[in-house]
């Protein structure tokens, strides 16, 4: 499968333990972009790279959350001392420029308990 | 007032009915327009690019409405399998890189 890959698929975790996700893109996309989706909403845009630079951080992604890409390949996401609102679905996905469309992966579940 | 802006429905329609959905966006600087379908529990997964003359991809057909400031989806002959929401995306800077998502209309086909 060469499509958009995120692991893990679910995250149980108590609240104020760090969490990673990764992500791994389609190989040739050199644009990554991460997500949060709450019920009911469409995804919330929290940041997004080109190749390993990180170009753009939204407001919601507070001094807890922290994105990297270092070689330009793979992605994470940490979360540091979890909360509650925390729980979500986090969508990664990646597109071969600007103007492309972005294909996603299926998401990791994060639960706070 | 949010940046993109869709009627959550839901749509309830019967098969072989024709649907359509409206999104409304804000920023006239908007670059690039999409479609995206979401299953319960899923990742959203693109259905189409929505092209300035207007385009059709078998019984789905996307418009661009630049003056109003809003895209539309029609879907032909509605199929249960059609059962879904739908994610309207706007791209406002390519520059920036930042897509925009609306909340998305949930469309239930019946038999």
């Amino acid at each position: 499968d060469t499509g958009v890959s995120q692991d893990p698929r679910h995250k149980i975790t108590k609240r104020g333990q760090n969490v990673t996700f990764r992500c791994d893109p389609i190989s040739e996309h050199n644009r990554l972009y991460w997500y949060r989706q709450t019920l009911g909403q469409g995804p919330e845009f929290l940041t997004y790279f080109q190749n390993e630079a990180q170009l753009e951080k939204s407001r919601l992604l507070s001094d807890r959350f922290s994105a990297e890409r270092p070689k330009g390949s793979f992605s994470t996401l940490e979360i540091q001392r979890t909360e509650q609102g925390d729980s979500a679905m986090y969508l990664c996905a990646s597109s071969l420029s600007e103007n492309q469309p972005q294909h996603f992966g299926d998401g990791t579940r994060l639960s706070i308990l | 007032r949010k940046e993109v802006e869709q009627d959550p429905g839901p749509f309830n329609v019967p098969e072989g009915a024709t649907v359509a959905f409206n999104c409304t966006y804000s920023n006239s600087a908007s670059q690039s327009f999409f479609w995206y379908r979401q299953d319960c529990r899923k990742e959203p997964k693109l259905l189409m690019s929505v092209y300035s003359s207007g385009n059709e991809d078998g019984r789905f057909t996307a418009q661009l409405n630049r003056a109003s400031q809003y895209i539309s989806l029609l879907i032909r002959d509605s199929k249960l399998s059609d059962s879904a929401t739908y994610l309207c995306v706007v791209l406002f800077n390519t520059n920036a890189g930042k897509s925009t998502f609306g909340d998305g209309t949930t469309l239930t086909v019946k038999p």
